[in-house]
């Protein structure tokens, strides 16, 4: 399958601060690409749909200034937490799709601990 | 309103036999449904998938069956190894828009005791 890197894979932050994940799509070019955010127990909660070159779609609850998520190139989107909060703290994917077609390539995670 | 259950949190299966995840869902729409297993600290691994236009989609040890009518899949796998250990995740799309957003389930934790 495609390959999706995260970086960082573990990032710990201070309350107010901004931190910027990165997610790429390493051997293909991905139109759409998706930001998930787990919870311990519960399942992947998309936060967000990004497609190339357009405004993030951002699901209901998810608040877009705080998410920032960026999709400039085909192979790169970052998702942007800013003024964080220990409540933030969170694993965080990414995925990587193309246009009509139903699979979704996950990127690794990045960890995030907000102190 | 969770749309993808999975009633399930957990599962302890002996090695060699099979495993038997369920998912239920409630959003008729969902035309494409997925399963993904995910190892901790890492991003989900796609599995196997299936069309709504289908009942049963085999791979290797891996089969997913699927009861419109009912709105519940299944996934099994036989025979269990340790390696199959993991969270697996049901997940069904309704391919919206021209890009596809999957609404995930909560996961079963699968433990396959050697």
């Amino acid at each position: 399958g495609a390959v999706v890197s995260q970086h960082p894979s573990r990032v710990i932050c201070k309350s107010g601060t901004s931190v910027k994940i990165e997610c790429r799509s390493l051997d293909f070019q991905a139109t759409t690409m998706f930001w998930y955010r787990q919870f311990p127990k519960k399942s992947l909660m998309l936060m967000a749909t990004s497609n190339e070159g357009s405004k993030a779609t951002y699901e209901q609850g998810v608040e877009k200034d705080k998410f920032l998520i960026n999709h400039a190139s085909l192979t790169l989107s970052t998702l942007t937490v800013t003024s964080a909060h220990p409540e933030d703290s969170s694993f965080y994917i990414c995925s990587a799709g193309q246009a009509l077609s139903y699979e979704q390539y996950f990127g690794p995670g990045t960890r995030l601990t907000v102190t | 309103d969770q749309q993808v259950k999975q009633n399930s949190p957990s599962l302890s299966v002996q090695e060699g036999r099979i495993s038997i995840l369920n998912c239920d869902y409630t959003n008729s729409m969902f035309d494409y449904f997925l399963w993904y297993k995910k190892y901790p600290a890492e991003g989900p691994t796609f599995l196997i998938s299936i069309s709504s236009i289908k009942d049963k989609n085999e791979d290797g040890r891996f089969t997913v069956f699927l009861n419109k009518s009912a709105k519940h899949l299944s996934l099994h796998i036989v025979p269990s190894q340790p390696g199959d250990s993991a969270v697996y995740f049901c997940a069904a799309s309704a391919g919206s828009g021209g890009y596809q957003k999957v609404t995930f389930g909560t996961g079963t934790k699968l433990q396959v005791i050697p």
